[in-house]
C-alpha cells in the first residue's frame, strides 16, 4: 500500500516568518494530496488540497506544491501567526481507495 | 454546514469491558472512514465502507474490534474486549465516492481511555 512520510515532526518559528512541511509518498497511482489542521482536541480540518494534473495551489497565507516525478509535496505557510500553531498531517488519496496519512507536524509559532 | 456526528465523545471503561462508537456521516457520502489516532501520530485506518459493504479492514483487529453500516448510513464500532493499549481518540470520516479530488470530512472524535 502506500507510505507517506512527513517532516518535521515539530517546528517552530517566530510569528511573520515562514513555514514548511513536507510529505513524500510511495504509490505513483496516487492523485490527491489534501493537508489537514488539527487543533489540541478537535477534528483535522482541511485546509488546502491539489490534485495530482496540477504542480502548485495557494490560498492567501498558505501554498501547497507537487513533485510528481519525486513523488514529494509540501504545505507553506507565510507571514505566520499564533492561531497558526496546530498539528497539520498530510495525506494521499488514490480514487476509490483510502486517505493514508502523515505521522504529522507540531507547529508552534512564537509571539 | 453539514458535519460528520459521532457519539460518544469521551469514553472511558475498564479493561475487558465492551465498548461502542457511533457514527453518522454526512448525507449522501457513500464512502465511510474509521480511523484511530494515537496521541502524537497521524491517523490510521482501521476499516473503510463503501455503502454497506467494507471495501477495507486489513488493519482491524478483528478478534476485538468489529465495525458495522448495516443500512449504508450510520456506523458502530465495536471493541470487546477493550484493552488497555485501545485507549487512542477514534475518528470518523466521509467522502463522496469516485472523484479525484474528494474531500475526508471528519467528526469530532471519540476519545477512549481504557483503565
Amino acid at each position: 500500500g502506500e507510505n507517506v512520510e512527513q517532516h518535521p515532526s515539530t517546528l517552530s518559528v517566530q510569528e511573520g516568518d515562514s513555514a514548511v512541511i513536507k510529505c513524500t509518498y510511495s504509490d505513483s497511482a496516487s492523485n490527491y494530496f489534501p493537508w489537514y489542521k488539527q487543533e489540541l482536541g478537535k477534528r483535522p480540518q482541511l485546509i488546502i488540497d491539489i490534485r495530482s494534473n496540477v504542480g502548485e495551489k495557494k490560498d492567501q497565507r498558505i501554498a501547497v506544491t507537487l513533485n510528481k516525478t519525486a513523488k514529494h509535496f509540501s504545505l507553506h505557510i507565510t507571514e505566520t501567526q499564533p492561531e497558526d500553531s496546530a498539528v497539520y498531517f498530510c495525506a494521499a488519496y488514490i480514487t476509490g481507495n483510502q486517505f493514508y496519512f502523515g505521522t504529522g507536524t507540531s507547529l508552534t509559532v512564537i509571539p | 454546514e453539514a458535519e460528520v456526528a459521532q457519539s460518544p465523545r469521551y469514553k472511558i471503561t475498564e479493561k475487558s469491558q465492551a465498548v461502542a462508537f457511533w457514527c453518522d456521516p454526512i448525507s449522501g457520502h457513500a464512502t465511510l472512514y474509521w480511523y484511530r489516532q494515537i496521541l502524537g501520530q497521524g491517523p490510521e485506518l482501521l476499516v473503510q465502507f463503501q455503502d454497506e459493504s467494507v471495501v477495507d479492514d486489513s488493519q482491524l483487529p478483528k478478534d476485538r474490534f468489529s465495525a458495522e453500516r448495516l443500512k449504508g448510513v450510520d456506523s458502530t464500532l465495536k471493541i470487546q474486549p477493550a484493552e488497555l493499549g485501545d485507549s487512542a481518540m477514534y475518528l470518523c470520516a466521509s467522502s463522496s465516492s469516485g472523484r479525484v479530488n474528494t474531500e475526508a470530512f471528519f467528526g469530532q472524535g471519540t476519545r477512549l481511555t481504557v483503565v
